[in-house]
């Protein structure tokens, strides 16, 4: 069955420094991969997506993340992270008949 | 810019109440789709919607049903609520049935956090 499996719960950063969240997926043919992000109280934003081509996707606000088919993932990461993505973070895979697949989040603190 | 609105922030109800929660799009998209969303479990779908009228079933749909009379709306509906369905509820939409491309993006509403006491 198709699935994506966030591992990290909770990640706590200082501002400034770099970030990685996380990403594998199960799904039998070609991905489109997506990360979406989630501030306190709002519905979901997307920060980027990847559906073909060049495995290195560049989204909004400085993120972006890098698709590996070896190894079914797609981490996302920011080289200098700021208090204001603090947030929950959600990657998803479209499945057939355009649904989504959903992992469980990852909530990043950002401590100063 | 697509906006996707959800008729309440906030809801509280009782046990046993008949709750409505809806979701409209202003983009004419095909599909909408109404998710909850509980801590450490991420969304779920609920169920989808690919045309008016048309309504299919997602991973839990136990407990509630939906109504698409027109293009832009897309209601939840809890015959009788029960605090088990206390959580975050989330609307999205999406242009293309199937296939492949750029259309496939969901754009999501704010959310509608219901208490069920």
């Amino acid at each position: 069955a198709q699935s994506v499996t966030q591992p990290d719960i909770h990640i706590t950063v200082s501002e400034g420094a770099s970030l990685e969240l996380r990403c594998n997926y199960s799904y039998g043919a070609t991905p489109y991969l997506f990360w979406y992000v989630q501030s306190p109280g709002q519905g979901l934003q997307l920060l980027l997506k990847y559906f073909s081509g060049d495995t290195l996707v560049q989204g909004i606000k400085g993120f972006e993340a890098e698709f590996k088919r070896s190894q079914s993932s797609f981490n996302l990461r920011k080289p200098s992270v700021h208090w204001s993505d603090a947030a929950e973070y959600f990657c998803a895979v479209l499945i057939y008949g355009n649904k989504l697949v959903f992992g469980a989040g990852t909530i990043l603190r950002v401590k100063s | 810019d697509v906006k996707v609105t959800q008729s309440s922030r906030y809801l509280v109800k009782r046990t046993g109440e008949k709750v409505f929660l809806e979701c409209v799009q202003d983009m004419d998209h095909e599909n909408m789709f109404w998710y909850r969303q509980d801590p450490g479990l991420g969304l779920r779908l609920i169920y989808f919607s690919y045309d008016v009228k048309m309504k299919e079933k997602g991973d839990i749909p136990e407990g509630y049903s939906v109504s698409r009379e027109k293009k832009e709306r897309f209601s939840l509906i809890l015959e009788s609520a029960s605090t088990n369905q206390t959580s975050m509820y989330l609307c999205a939409s999406t242009h293309v049935r199937g296939g492949g491309g750029e259309d496939n993006e969901q754009f999501f509403g704010p959310g509608t956090r219901l208490t069920v006491l």
